[in-house]
């Protein structure tokens, strides 16, 4: 069974711009969450999907938003962006609840703003 | 909030030393508590969970108990090998509304095992 998959794996921005990043899931997993990782934070929760509608949401600005598809693929979105958005951005797939279910994670997308 | 606290490290031991990474947690109420690893250029694997107090969570060597009492998970293994060198993450969630709260991780804990 394929694993969690994010594309693409490495993009660099200007300040500014927006960006898109993608994940697909493991196959029958309905939940998808987001997830932000940089050296002086670590690792902290953005949001979660579950069946098209947004379940869970972390302390970040408006500017970042997501949405889940009917495939339960996901996608996060990044507007003006700034310096500080430089990170690893992580997808983690689950069956149905992140409580009781394991997140599987994808190996990330790391963004880079110039 | 909730929050995870976890020595940083780098942790350097000789292999088939004794480990042990200390995590403690605050949380509001009775969240479960996970370990992840993240070997270089991989992404984030469970290691253990365990999901009520006094559970023990165990997966290829590594053990770690939940004490309640002193809002505690710390990670142990008998004997590490050089194949456990990674960043450990402590991690706790919440249930809330059919799924959690999202997972709360510690800053990572960097283990360099020493042939």
């Amino acid at each position: 069974k394929a694993g969690v998959t994010q594309t693409p794996r490495y993009l660099i921005k200007t300040r500014g711009q927006q960006v898109t990043l993608s994940c697909s899931p493991i196959s029958g997993h309905r939940s998808v969450s987001w997830y932000q990782q940089t050296p002086g934070q670590g690792l902290q929760f953005l949001f979660e999907y579950f069946s098209e509608t947004q379940r869970n949401k972390g302390n970040f600005p408006g500017r970042f938003s997501g949405r889940q598809f009917s495939n339960s693929r996901s996608e996060m979105n990044v507007s003006t962006l700034e310096l500080g958005d430089s990170a690893l951005y992580l997808c983690a797939s689950s069956l149905e609840s992140t409580f009781y279910n394991e997140q599987f994670f994808g190996p990330g997308t790391r963004l880079t703003v110039l | 909030g909730n929050s995870v606290t976890q020595m940083e490290g780098p942790v350097t031991l000789s292999e088939e030393a004794f480990l042990t990474i200390n995590c403690t947690y605050t949380a509001t109420g009775y969240p479960s508590l996970f370990w992840y690893v993240q070997y270089p250029g991989e992404g984030l694997q469970l290691l253990l969970k365990a999901t009520k107090a006094d559970d023990k969570g165990s997966n290829k060597g590594f053990e770690a108990t939940y004490r309640k009492e002193t809002t505690s998970f710390h990670l142990e293994k008998g004997s590490v090998q050089v194949s456990d060198s990674a960043v450990y993450f402590c991690a706790l969630n919440m249930y809330s509304g059919g799924g959690a709260d999202g997972l709360t991780f510690g800053k990572g804990t960097h283990l360099i095992i020493q042939p």
